[in-house]
């Protein structure tokens, strides 16, 4: 079974705190994605990597930042968080063109 | 702008009866089209994906119809049972690995 893990599944942090959201993968998929999920707006793509080192912005990257070191690892950053990055943020893996596997999802909250 | 719109009234059915979610589209010409589940709290989960040149895809209870023409998918759950009361999303992609999501519809399928 693929299976995607995120570093935790619940985390609050503060205003201006740097937040490192982690997810890792065990299928070798060479794409990975990372998106916020938010009432009445629906899932939304913040960044994707199709390979290691690579990365391409989403419809929503402004605030955030990523890396991607090794094929199984994407790292999501937020420099300084705000409340308006309050979200359900949702990592996801996927071979080329093909379905994306999701991670259980960490739900954050900024004070 | 491309839009992907899901009725976002919950759809409420009888356990028995076929449920019946539409997915409509604009300034889209999606390469292939898939519909993932979502439970409260959780990640989605792929369910079915279909191709520009399917007409319909079937899977088990579910069926999945495409018409390019009207920019419209169609999921179906025949048989529906409470256990199938969850978010359905679909999700388009023009071709590329990076997939849109729709804000979901939630089916309740009461006894």
């Amino acid at each position: 079974d693929v299976k995607v893990t995120q570093s935790s599944r619940y985390l609050v942090k503060r205003t201006g705190e740097k937040v490192f959201l982690e997810c890792v993968q065990d299928m070798d998929h060479e794409n990975m994605f990372w998106y916020r999920q938010d009432p009445g707006l629906g899932l939304r793509l913040i960044y994707f990597s199709y390979d290691v080192k690579m990365k391409e912005k989403g419809d929503i990257p402004e605030g955030y930042s990523v890396s991607r070191e090794k094929k199984e690892r994407f790292s999501l950053i937020l420099e300084s968080a705000s409340t308006n990055q309050t979200s359900m943020y949702l990592c996801a893996s996927s071979l080329a063109n093909n379905e994306q596997f999701f991670g259980p999802g960490t739900r954050l909250t900024v004070l | 702008s491309q839009k992907i719109e899901q009725n976002s009234e919950a759809l409420n059915i009888q356990e028995g009866k076929t449920a019946t979610l539409t997915c409509n589209y604009t300034n889209y010409s999606p390469a292939y089209l898939q519909w993932y589940r979502q439970d409260p709290g959780r990640g989605p989960v792929f369910l079915l994906l279909i191709r520009e040149n399917e007409k319909e895809k079937r899977k088990e209870r579910l069926k999945v119809t495409f018409d390019t023409t009207l920019k419209q998918s169609l999921f179906h759950i025949t048989a529906s049972q409470p256990a199938d009361s969850a978010t359905y999303l679909c999700a388009l992609t023009g071709g590329g690995n990076k997939l849109t999501f729709g804000t979901g519809t939630q089916l309740k399928v009461e006894l």
